[in-house]
């Protein structure tokens, strides 16, 4: 079914900025749309992003649009969160999902990535 | 936004009890819902989508049901393993797509 393992995540001052990886595998990678979701410390999962299969369309929550960008490398089996202008409530777990290819689901998830940001 | 609002916040039931879980939407969204299960230290589980269609290797003891704006999840009777946190996600209308904010499983 398939393994995605995220990867970056850091203590970053406010203004700063983070480059968030997920690694794919035990799935053919460039047949899905991607996702990213985060949960913030204590609270529910929240959609961050998402990329289609080949990088050609993407779109964002309106908490992370301009200031963060998702792309993906579909030679090395990867996906990515570019983070900027960091704020404190960008602070929370960060997870990769893969997309259904049926339906609307996410059917896969990573473990996560923590990305806390303090001065 | 489609605003999905889940309840109750948290279920008290004992191993062997039906459970009986709830997300309305804001707006009338089909069957386009998802259902997750979060446990501490393991990955996120999707266990239903399209409001009813079992994910790979669910029990059958998960159920989803409902369409428009009323969804429902149901667990038959609990195991142990299933006290959790469950979501659901409305994949309908987006940007953005949007999740309840969870139901908490306890044991009584």
């Amino acid at each position: 079914e398939g393994q995605l393992v995220e990867s970056g995540g850091a203590v970053v001052q406010p203004g700063g900025s983070l480059r968030l990886s997920c690694a794919a595998s035990g799935f053919t990678f460039d047949d899905y749309t991607m996702y990213w979701v985060r949960q913030a410390p204590g609270k529910g999962l929240e959609w961050v992003s998402l990329i289609d299969w080949d990088g050609g369309s993407s779109y964002y929550a309106d908490s992370v649009k301009g200031r963060f960008t998702i792309s993906r490398d579909n030679s090395k089996n990867s996906l990515y969160l570019q983070m900027n202008s960091l704020r404190k409530d960008d602070t929370a777990l960060y997870y990769c999902a893969k997309g259904q290819s049926s339906a609307g689901g996410m059917d896969v998830w990573g473990q996560g990535t923590t990305v806390t940001v303090s001065s | 936004e489609i605003v999905m609002t889940q309840s109750p916040a948290t279920l008290s039931l004992s191993p062997g009890e039906r459970a009986t879980l709830s997300c309305r939407a804001s707006q009338n969204i089909g069957s386009n819902v998802a259902w997750y299960q979060q446990k501490p230290g393991q990955p996120t589980r999707l266990l239903i989508y399209d409001a009813s269609s079992r994910a790979t290797a669910i029990p059958a003891r998960f159920s989803g049901s409902g369409s428009g704006t009323e969804f429902t999840l149901t667990i038959s009777s609990l195991q142990s393993e299933d006290f959790a946190v469950y979501y659901c996600q409305q994949y309908n209308t987006w940007p953005p797509l949007t999740f309840g904010g969870g139901t908490k499983v306890e044991i009584k």
